[in-house]
């Protein structure tokens, strides 16, 4: 079966700093794989998607990054961090063609 | 462009009563919706999907959700509601792009509370 993991779980950074969140899935191959940010009561934003190795495409101009690495390693950096980088970060793939959505258990980050 | 309204960020109802989420969705083709459910500190969860064929769709934890074309809705319901159930429930519509790209869009979800 398919899994998903994102580290770190938690994270408290100072506004300036980098930052690298990670995430990979287990089971299978060739995934989409999305990055979401979750802010308070303002639902999920897609930030970047990616449809094979070294493939990233952005659905938001921002302070954030994204690479794919390797087939399931996606990771989101940031070289400064801004206060509305606080967030939930939510990785997802795609599980089917209707493009069911599969989440990691999210890194919360605060900014400060 | 595709858009999702959720009516209602918080929606209280009392342990054994019926639960209703209310999802509209804006799709210039046939869309493919969804629910999840995301409890404090995790991540969403699939509750239920509509593709194509039945109409009617059910759910893990008792959920089922209607897709109604004539009124563009794909509302949530639970005969009873258990405490258990107090979560927050997104609904979601997608569709196929050019170059295999799906995208999802979210509404910005209900908070779920039940009362005992």
């Amino acid at each position: 079966s398919q899994t998903i993991h994102q580290w770190p779980v938690t994270l408290v950074q100072p506004v300036g700093s980098p930052l690298s969140l990670e995430c990979t899935v287990e089971g299978t191959s060739n995934p989409n794989l999305y990055w979401y940010r979750q802010a308070a009561g303002r639902g999920l934003q897609l930030l970047f998607y990616s449809v094979g190795i070294g493939q990233i495409s952005s659905e938001v101009p921002q302070n954030l990054s994204a690479s794919r690495p390797q087939d399931r390693q996606f990771i989101l950096s940031s070289k400064k961090l801004l206060l509305s980088d606080s967030g939930f970060y939510l990785c997802a793939w795609r599980g089917d063609r209707a493009g069911t959505q599969y989440f990691g258990p999210g890194t919360r980050l605060l900014v400060l | 462009a595709q858009s999702v309204t959720q009516l209602g960020s918080h929606v209280s109802v009392s342990e054994g009563a019926l639960v209703l989420l209310r999802c509209n969705y804006s799709s210039s083709v046939p869309p493919y919706l969804f629910w999840y459910v995301q409890y404090p500190n995790q991540g969403l969860q699939l509750l239920l999907k509509y593709t194509t064929g039945a109409t009617l769709v059910k759910g893990i934890n008792g959920f089922e959700a209607e897709f109604k074309k004539s009124e563009t809705s794909f509302h949530l319901t639970k005969p009873s509601a258990h405490m258990s159930d107090a979560a927050e429930y997104f609904c979601a519509v997608s569709d196929l792009r050019s170059g295999g790209y799906q995208k999802v869009t979210f509404g910005t979800g209900t908070k779920l509370q039940v009362i005992p």
